[in-house]
């Protein structure tokens, strides 16, 4: 059965670092992308970027570009998501997902809420 | 990339069908067969319903169905039972080689 395990909810503070996870099982992790998508309290989903774990090949939405790193681990076949300075506009959901084809998301993690204030 | 555009809400009585239209551009829906619909209920994960335009993963029912026309895929759902009421977004493939959603539909079930 395909899994995927995110990390549990942050708090931080503006200018602060984080990096969440998303840890993946029940298929083979590096034949597959894996990606992250963001929800703003009470607004839609955005399409943050993919990253394909066998190669490191990482694919960004222009409009996330340089905003957030993706990066994978695949010898635990882990995912993670990082920001290295947060703004209280980085608060939201964040959730892991696995796109097939670097297209369709068919498995979703249980996201991960991330609030930034002062 | 902008969002796709879809109305922000349908309803429809138990039963009758509505359609959730989705609008591209020619750097994503009108270039690839390659668009996906998810089901959001309030407060869980999204769900995906259709892929590829007009496919069913297993376990989601028939009354869901996908097409798609130059820049523009819509969602029917058909039989509409209040169990469909949630937020639906599209998603497609893009130009840049990356994906971008809709900006979501409320689904009321009156």
């Amino acid at each position: 059965e395909v899994q995927l395990v995110q990390s549990g909810a942050e708090v931080k503070k503006p200018g602060e670092s984080l990096k969440i996870s998303c840890k993946a099982s029940g298929y083979s992790f590096t034949s597959y992308w894996i990606g992250w998508v963001r929800q703003m309290p009470g607004k839609g989903l955005e399409w943050l970027g993919i990253i394909f774990p066998g190669d490191s090949d990482t694919r960004y939405s222009p409009s996330f570009q340089g905003q957030v790193t993706i990066s994978a681990d695949k010898f635990i076949s882990t995912a993670y998501l990082q920001w290295s300075s947060l703004k209280a506009s980085d608060s939201a959901m964040y959730y892991c997902a696995r796109p097939l084809a670097a297209d369709y998301f068919d498995y979703w993690g249980q996201g991960t809420l991330v609030t930034v204030s002062s | 990339q902008s969002a796709l555009t879809q109305p922000p809400s349908v309803s429809g009585s138990p039963g009758q069908s509505v359609t959730i239209s989705c609008t591209g551009t020619s750097s994503d829906v009108g270039s690839y067969n390659r668009v996906s619909w998810y089901q959001q209920p309030p407060g869980t994960a999204p769900k995906l319903m259709i892929y590829e335009v007009s496919n069913r993963p297993s376990g989601v029912p028939d009354r869901f169905s996908g097409s798609k026309s130059g820049n523009t895929a819509s969602l029917t759902i058909s039989g509409l039972q209040a169990e469909d009421e949630a937020d639906y977004y599209c998603s497609s493939y893009t130009s840049s080689s990356t994906g971008v959603f809709g900006t979501g539909t409320k689904v009321t079930v009156l």
